[in-house]
C-alpha cells in the first residue's frame, strides 16, 4: 500500500519571504500523480498544484512550484513571496495512475505566515 | 454555486443514533469520494462511486458505514449506531472523470460535515 509522509507537523514564514514544505511517499508503482492541497482554517480543501510521475519538468503555478525528486521518492512544495493568505494546513497526497483513483493523504503541514 | 456541496455542516448525533450525511457534487461530475478526515489529520479514504456504481468500498471501517448515490448524482452517507470513534469531518469530492491524465481527475471538494458523536 501507498503511504505519504509529512515530517513537518509545523512551519513558519515571514511574509514576503521563501517556505519549502516536505513531503515523501512510497509506492512500487512507476505511474502515479502526486498532489498539494491547502485547507483553510475551516474551509474547503482547494487544489493548489500537481504533478505527473512521467514528467520530469517540476509543475509551478504563480507563487507555487515542486520539486519533484521520483528516484528519492520526494515532492516538496516551494511558497515564494508568501502572503497571508497562505496560512493553511497543507496536505501532499498520491494517486495511483492505475490501480483506483482514491487519494492517499499525508498528515499535513500547519503553515504559518508572520507579518 | 458551481461547487460541491455538503449539508448539514454540523451533526451532533447521541451514541447510537443513526445519521445521514449528504453530498452534490458538481453538476455533470462523474466521480464521487467520500473520505474521512479525524481532527488534526490527513483525510482517509471510505468510498468511491463512479456514476450510480460503488466502485470501492475498501475503506469504510465497519459494516454500520454504508454509501449510496442512486441516480449518478447525490449521493449519502449512512451511519448506523454512531459511535464516539465515528467523531470527524467527513469530506466529499467529486472530479469530471477518470481518464489518463489531465484536470478531469483533479478532484474537488466540499467544506465537509464536522460529526460530533457524545
Amino acid at each position: 500500500a501507498q503511504t505519504v509522509t509529512q515530517s513537518q507537523p509545523e512551519m513558519s514564514v515571514q511574509e514576503a519571504e521563501t517556505v519549502t514544505l516536505s513531503c515523501t511517499y512510497d509506492t512500487s508503482e512507476s505511474d502515479y500523480y502526486l498532489f498539494w492541497y491547502k485547507q483553510p482554517p475551516s474551509r474547503q480543501m482547494i487544489l493548489v498544484i500537481r504533478q505527473e510521475a512521467y514528467k520530469q519538468q517540476n509543475a509551478t503555478e504563480n507563487r507555487f512550484s515542486v520539486n519533484f525528486q521520483k528516484a528519492a521518492k520526494s515532492f516538496s512544495l516551494k511558497i515564494s513571496d508568501s502572503q497571508l493568505g497562505d496560512a493553511a494546513m497543507y496536505f501532499c497526497a498520491y494517486r495511483s495512475a492505475v490501480y483506483g483513483n482514491k487519494l492517499v493523504f499525508g498528515a499535513g503541514t500547519i503553515l504559518r505566515v508572520k507579518s | 454555486g458551481a461547487g460541491v456541496s455538503q449539508s448539514p455542516r454540523y451533526k451532533v448525533a447521541k451514541r447510537g443514533q443513526d445519521v445521514a450525511l449528504r453530498c452534490d457534487p458538481i453538476s455533470g461530475h462523474v466521480s464521487l469520494f467520500w473520505y474521512q478526515q479525524a481532527l488534526g489529520q490527513g483525510p482517509e479514504f471510505l468510498t468511491y462511486f463512479q456514476n450510480e456504481a460503488q466502485l470501492d468500498k475498501s475503506g469504510l471501517p465497519s459494516d454500520r458505514f454504508f454509501a449510496e448515490r442512486p441516480e449518478g448524482s447525490v449521493s449519502t452517507l449512512k451511519i448506523q449506531r454512531t459511535q464516539q470513534e465515528d467523531s470527524a469531518v467527513y469530506l466529499c469530492a467529486s472530479s469530471l472523470a477518470r481518464t489518463s491524465g489531465g484536470d478531469q481527475e483533479t478532484q474537488y471538494f466540499g467544506p465537509g460535515t464536522r460529526l460530533l458523536v457524545l
